[in-house]
């Protein structure tokens, strides 16, 4: 059953305190994508990477990072530099065609972040 | 720089009622227009594409959209909402724009 799994779907953290979320594809998509969701913000681009290896910042990378060391994954840990990191974060995967726009994207069920 | 914008926040309707959400967005270059809905408790879906050719397009559960490329905009539409619609919408340009979102709610 292919899909996009994120863990976990609650969490809850300390400010101050870096948190890891989980994303694994089976999808076998090149490119993986990190987005925050937060009420009448719609979907905003936190990281994403066509290729193991390489990543780049979206609109809102600032006190965020990421690793793609492998295909399938695409960790995102939110530092204690994010100024605001409650929110629902999204993972996403999609193919990536010769030509270099993207198709549409595949969603994970989402983790939410609650820091206190 | 891209961007996105839908211009209903919430639209409220009663079933049977016909649906149009708006979408433009400012980029001159190619584009690929979607759709995507997010059910209560649910996963993020596609609804429509748009890449190429035929400007109108149909999607899944009855939605089709028009890309007017001299309005910069992606329109989604439906004749007839039904209670199983209240969602949320988003539009998104090139995969990764994407749009506040249209909350639309069914009243039975």
């Amino acid at each position: 059953d292919g899909g996009i799994t994120q863990s976990p779907k609650y969490l809850f953290r300390k400010e101050g305190q870096n948190v890891t979320l989980s994303c694994e594809q089976n999808l076998n998509h090149d490119a993986m994508y990190w987005y925050r969701q937060d009420p009448g913000q719609g979907l905003r681009l936190i990281y994403y990477s066509q290729i193991v290896n390489d990543f780049q910042k979206g609109d809102i990378a600032e006190g965020y990072s990421v690793s793609r060391e492998k295909k399938e994954s695409f960790p995102l840990t939110v530092t204690s530099a994010q100024k605001n990191p409650t929110a629902f974060y999204l993972c996403a995967s999609s193919t990536v065609p010769p030509r270099g726009i993207p198709y549409e994207q595949y969603f994970g069920p989402g983790t939410r972040l609650t820091v206190t | 720089a891209q961007s996105v914008s839908q211009h209903n926040h919430h639209v409220i309707l009663s079933e049977a009622a016909s649906l149009e959400l708006g979408c433009n967005y400012s980029y001159g270059g190619t584009v690929n227009l979607f759709w995507y809905v997010q059910y209560p408790g649910q996963h993020l879906q596609l609804l429509l594409k748009y890449f190429s050719g035929d400007p109108l397009v149909k999607g899944i559960k009855g939605f089709e959209a028009e890309f007017i490329k001299s309005k910069f905009s992606f329109n989604l539409r439906k004749p007839s909402v039904q209670w199983s619609d209240t969602a949320e919408y988003f539009c998104a340009v090139n995969t990764m724009r994407f749009g506040a979102g249209t909350r639309l709610t069914v009243k039975p």
